[in-house]
């Protein structure tokens, strides 16, 4: 089965500066998509950003960007100049796509890390 | 225009009630589901549905049951709620091969 593990709990950064946000997980599939989530206090949960594993290019959506490290299964997300809204909680999720044996779609989250963007 | 709505988004209910959150998708995805966010934040899959037809129910009590009267639409029907019930309920919608799930806002169900 497969987990996902994001160790820091709770990170702070100051406005403007740069963050990066942990996380690892476990497989035995070769083919599967990782994804942050971002939950502010509104509770609404947004994508933030993708990264398909067949992809040896990190992925970058503006502001924020991946390091994919497929053999040491680590993807972390670096925020760079950070901003007062980018204060939430951030999930990392796996899932194996639809399609192959097993596949099933499920997002499997990681505990969360709670981020405070500091003015 | 809203994407993913769920309705309502505050519940709150006694112990023994029956209680149905609604949701409803306008992206045009074919495939919904239904994460239970815990009090410690964390996420967990229920149920997913593809064109009608479950495909993914985790282990669930049997008092809830999802209902797809058609591919727009996921509703969770809860039966003789406990207090263990009270979390935040996540409907989201994917479509087909580009995989990401987009997320309702959430109903946050009280039970007491």
């Amino acid at each position: 089965a497969q987990t996902v593990t994001q160790s820091q709990p709770e990170m702070s950064v100051q406005e403007a500066e740069t963050v990066t946000l942990s996380c690892t997980y476990d497989t035995s599939e070769n083919n599967y998509y990782l994804f942050w989530y971002k939950q502010p206090p509104s509770r609404q949960m947004i994508l933030v950003i993708r990264q398909e594993a067949y992809k040896q290019q990190n992925a970058t959506e503006n502001r924020f960007s991946v390091n994919f490290q497929k053999a040491a299964k680590s993807f972390s997300l670096k925020i760079s100049d950070s901003q007062l809204g980018d204060t939430a909680m951030y999930f990392c999720a796996f899932m194996k796509p639809r399609g192959g044996r097993g596949a099933t779609n499920k997002l499997i989250f990681g505990t969360g890390t709670l981020l405070a963007v500091q003015p | 225009d809203t994407a993913v709505s769920q309705t309502p988004k505050y519940l709150v209910t006694q112990m023994g009630n029956d209680k149905s959150i609604k949701c409803e998708q306008n992206l045009g995805h074919d495939t919904m589901y239904w994460y239970k966010q815990d009090s410690k934040k964390f996420l967990k899959i229920m149920f997913s549905y593809n064109n009608k037809e479950l495909i993914i129910n985790e282990t669930v009590p049997n008092r809830f049951s999802p209902k797809s009267p058609d591919k727009a639409h996921l509703n969770l029907h809860i039966n003789s709620l406990e207090l263990g019930d009270s979390a935040v309920y996540f409907c989201a919608s994917s479509q087909g091969l580009r995989n990401e799930q987009y997320f309702g806002p959430g109903t946050r169900l009280t039970v007491t």
